[in-house]
């Protein structure tokens, strides 16, 4: 069975600072990543996703992630946050049995502070 | 190009009552899914479409809820008798094929209240 695990509930951060949302997953077999971000009142949005290759993926609006199969891990990460990135984070993952079927973590919320 | 349109956006219900939700998928998308997302959670899958065919509704409680994608293109969920904990977002999504890599876009959802 797959599972994700969002390790922040909330993220609080300054306006252009920078940004790291963690996110953990288990799997017993090879996995593909993704974040989505949902702003509010609105279905979810892809930002990136890992299906193999280079570790380090890059999506929309600046955000990056990078796939640690060691640890298990496909942080998100962001040099510089704008207000507009105020919104909920999913992390989710796929299994490489080709059903299509998405496991979510939790969510995290990131509020960035003018 | 058109996105993922759901409707309606709200609906508010007294238990008991009868609800029903409908989607849209992007043109050209054989693959539909409905999720659950209650709040504070991330969304959990409750039914998938390849074309007309469903072919994972394991986590739908099949003895109130149904649903249904005739021809292969929109689909309408629907909740017969709505209880106090099915108030949650319904969110649709689609995606050209049900491969795990296959990105998948979704509509706004449907914000259900059950009073």
């Amino acid at each position: 069975a797959q599972s994700v695990t969002q390790l922040d509930s909330q993220v609080p951060v300054f306006e252009e600072a920078p940004v790291e949302l963690r996110c953990n997953y288990s799997s017993s077999v090879s996995v593909y990543l993704f974040w989505y971000v949902q702003y509010p009142n609105q279905g979810l949005q892809l930002l990136l996703k890992y299906l193999s290759g280079s570790t380090l993926v890059k999506g929309i609006n600046g955000f990056e992630a990078e796939f640690n199969k060691s640890q298990t891990s496909f942080h998100l990460r962001k040099p510089s946050v704008h207000i507009s990135d105020t919104a909920e984070y999913f992390c989710a993952v796929s299994g490489s049995s080709n059903t299509g079927k998405l496991i979510f973590g939790q969510g995290t919320t990131l509020q960035v502070k003018p | 190009e058109a996105g993922v349109v759901q409707s309606p956006r709200y609906k508010i219900i007294e238990k008991k009552q009868p609800v029903a939700f409908w989607c849209n998928p992007i043109s050209g998308h054989n693959t539909l899914y409905w999720y659950l997302q209650n709040l504070g959670q991330g969304p959990e899958l409750l039914i998938r479409y390849e074309n007309e065919e469903a072919v994972d509704d394991s986590q739908l409680p099949k003895d109130r809820f149904s649903a249904e994608r005739l021809k292969g293109v929109d689909s309408t969920l629907k909740i017969q008798p709505a209880e106090l904990g099915d108030s949650a977002v319904y969110l649709c999504a689609s995606s050209f094929d049900s491969y795990s890599t296959d990105t998948q876009y979704f509509g706004p959802g449907t914000r259900l209240t059950v009073l």
